[in-house]
């Protein structure tokens, strides 16, 4: 079993719909992070924040809006997306420094 | 910059058979060192890591040694099973906060 849960673990959504991704951890990890997953593809950084601040966005388009309400949330909120923002979207967190737990993922499909 | 080289596959083995999965990286200074697995359908698992030279990780019968000489972290199993069938990442973290990947090599093993 995953530490590190997210939800829904399947998405479809229209161009013109607002969604977000929920994370959960209660592993008291102070590092949390946003990757992206295309099939057969290494996960690609999106967003990390530290102590619940903002600490890296690796020039995400604004069409992607992360937000970490507390130490053991992490949200990412979806608006405007286009078909190739489809993919496996993975949240992750971490002591610094340490290796990152990752969830399970949600499956995000744009239409 | 860093970066993560690994053998990119498909390798393709028989049940029992000895496994090696090379990875190769290019950092400054004293990396730590990861290997992930994504089994179908599911996020990435740590599997085994090493912070300094010469450390040995170890995990459900999987091994990696670090070894600054040859900046290498080969990950090897002496006998594989179906159930290792997945995606095998390798990956550096240096600064403590988030990872670089290999590209990730796919491993199928048949009965």
């Amino acid at each position: 079993d995953t530490e590190v849960t997210q939800t829904p673990k399947h998405l479809v959504m229209g161009m013109t719909n607002k969604k977000s991704l929920k994370c959960e951890q209660h592993m008291g990890h102070r590092a949390m992070y946003w990757y992206k997953q295309k099939a057969k593809k290494p996960p690609e950084l999106m967003f990390v924040y530290s102590y619940e601040k903002l600490s890296i966005n690796e020039s995400v388009p604004s069409r992607f809006s992360p937000e970490c309400p507390n130490s053991s949330l992490l949200n990412l909120h979806l608006h405007a997306l286009q078909p190739e923002d489809s993919a496996l979207y993975l949240c992750a967190s971490s002591q610094v420094p340490g290796g990152l737990h990752f969830g399970n993922g949600t499956r995000l499909t744009v239409t | 910059g860093n970066s993560v080289t690994q053998m990119e596959g498909p390798v393709t083995l028989s049940e029992e058979a000895f496994l090696t999965i090379n990875c190769t990286y290019t950092a400054t200074g004293y990396p730590s060192l990861f290997w992930y697995v994504q089994y179908p359908g599911e996020g990435l698992q740590l599997l085994l890591k090493a912070t300094k030279a010469d450390d040995k990780g170890s995990n459900k019968g999987f091994e990696a040694t670090y070894r600054k000489e040859t900046t290498s972290f080969h990950l090897e199993k002496g006998s594989v099973q179906v159930s290792d069938s997945a995606v095998y990442f390798c990956a550096l973290d240096q600064a403590g906060t988030a990872l670089i990947f290999g590209k990730g090599t796919t491993l199928s093993v048949s009965s």
